[in-house]
Formats: C-alpha cells, sequence, structure tokens
C-alpha cells in the first residue's frame, strides 16, 4: 500500500519561508507531485520530482530523497495569497501508475 | 481559454435520489478521471477513463457509475447504493493517462450534500 504522511497544519509569517515535509511509503515509487488547493477550489499543479535532489521553480522549490521517502515543499518570501492547502501525491506503478495523495498541510500566512 | 469544467458547483441531494456530476473539458487530454475529497483524508480516485468507450475503477468505486461516450466529456452518477455520499468531487485530466510526467488538471469541483 501507500502511506503518505504530512503535517495537517503550519503557520508561517508574510516574508519568511516555510518548509512542508512529506514521507511515504510505496514499493513502485514513478513520481512525487506537489499541488496547491485554496478552500473551495481546484488543486493546482506546483512541482514533480522523479530524481533524488532539488527543483527550484521561482519562490517554489521541492525537494526528493528516494532511499528515505522523503520530499519537501520550500516557499520562499511568503506571501498571504499563500495561505493554502498543500497536497502531497505519489504516483506507483505497482497500481497502474494511480497517483495517491496525502490529506493535506494547510498552510496560514500571517502578517 | 482551456481547461476542465464542473457542474452544479453546489448540489443538495435527498436520500434515495441518484444525482448526476458533468465533466467537460476542451484540453484534448485523453485521460479523464473522479476524485473524491473528504475532511481529513486524500482525495481517493472513484473512476478513471484512458479512452473513450473504456474506463476503469479506482478505490471506492462502490456507489457510483460513469460513461465516456465522448473524449470531452466524463459524467460521474451517485447512485443511492453510495452510503455517505455528501463530499467534494474533483474531475481531473491528463495527456495520457498515468504514464510518464503527466499532470492532473483538476476542475474546479462539485459539493454534494445529501439532505
Amino acid at each position: 500500500g501507500q502511506n503518505i504522511d504530512q503535517p495537517t497544519e503550519m503557520t508561517a509569517t508574510e516574508g519568511a519561508i516555510v518548509q512542508i515535509n512529506c514521507t511515504y511509503q510505496t514499493s513502485g515509487f514513478n513520481g512525487l507531485f506537489w499541488y496547491q488547493q485554496h478552500a473551495g477550489e481546484a488543486p493546482t499543479f506546483l512541482s514533480y520530482n522523479v530524481l533524488d535532489g532539488l527543483e527550484e521553480k521561482g519562490r517554489f522549490s521541492s525537494f526528493l530523497s528516494r532511499s528515505k521517502g522523503y520530499s519537501y515543499l520550500l516557499l520562499k518570501e511568503l506571501q498571504m495569497k499563500d495561505s493554502a492547502s498543500y497536497l502531497c501525491a505519489v504516483r506507483d506503478l505497482n497500481t497502474g501508475n494511480q497517483f495517491y495523495f496525502g490529506t493535506g498541510t494547510s498552510l496560514t500566512v500571517i502578517p | 481559454d482551456g481547461g476542465i469544467t464542473q457542474s452544479p458547483k453546489y448540489l443538495f441531494r435527498k436520500e434515495g435520489q441518484n444525482v448526476t456530476l458533468s465533466c467537460e473539458q476542451n484540453l484534448n487530454h485523453d485521460a479523464m478521471y473522479w476524485y473524491r475529497q473528504d475532511p481529513g483524508q486524500g482525495l481517493r480516485l472513484i473512476y478513471y477513463s484512458q479512452i473513450v468507450n473504456d474506463f476503469q475503477k479506482g478505490d471506492i468505486a462502490e456507489g457510483y457509475s460513469v460513461s465516456r461516450e465522448k473524449k470531452e466529456s466524463f459524467p460521474l452518477t451517485v447512485t443511492s447504493a453510495q452510503k455517505n455520499p455528501t463530499a467534494f468531487y474533483l474531475c481531473a485530466s491528463s495527456i495520457e493517462g498515468f504514464s510518464g510526467a503527466n499532470v492532473l488538471t483538476f476542475g474546479a469541483g462539485s459539493r454534494l450534500t445529501v439532505l
């Protein structure tokens, strides 16, 4: 099966940096995705990692360590609009490349 | 603009009634998916379709049905057999099913409440 764990809630200050962690257990790992979801809206794609290392996209970066079953999403220069839920998802080869989602981390950015 | 349109955004249903949620995409994506989102749980896959006139059950298909008569459309029917249908339903699409680095593009969701 797939066990995807991420913190339920986090709070950070505007202008600061926040790191959202995600751990997973899957035998057929085939990529890890991060999505942002504002309340009542569609999740939107942020980043994709399939090899170890850091992927940077503007204020957002994502890191993957396949040996540790670990990823993090790093948000820099936080803005109020970054308040949202951040979903970690893993794709599993052994189940036809289905996506499995964590419960999401609700981030609140405070002034 | 290309995207996925779900309707209705909010829907109320009495117990024992079937309801159908619409999902239309103009992205020319081959694959379409239905997920259910409940508080405190991750998105769970209900059904998916990788090609017209074909679809497969996901992890929680019981009490749901789908059809894929056109590439653009993948409606979901929540039947009276679904024991706990109140949830937020998300439709998604991708270029070629689950392979490669395909990113899921989501619709805005439909919130179903059973009274």
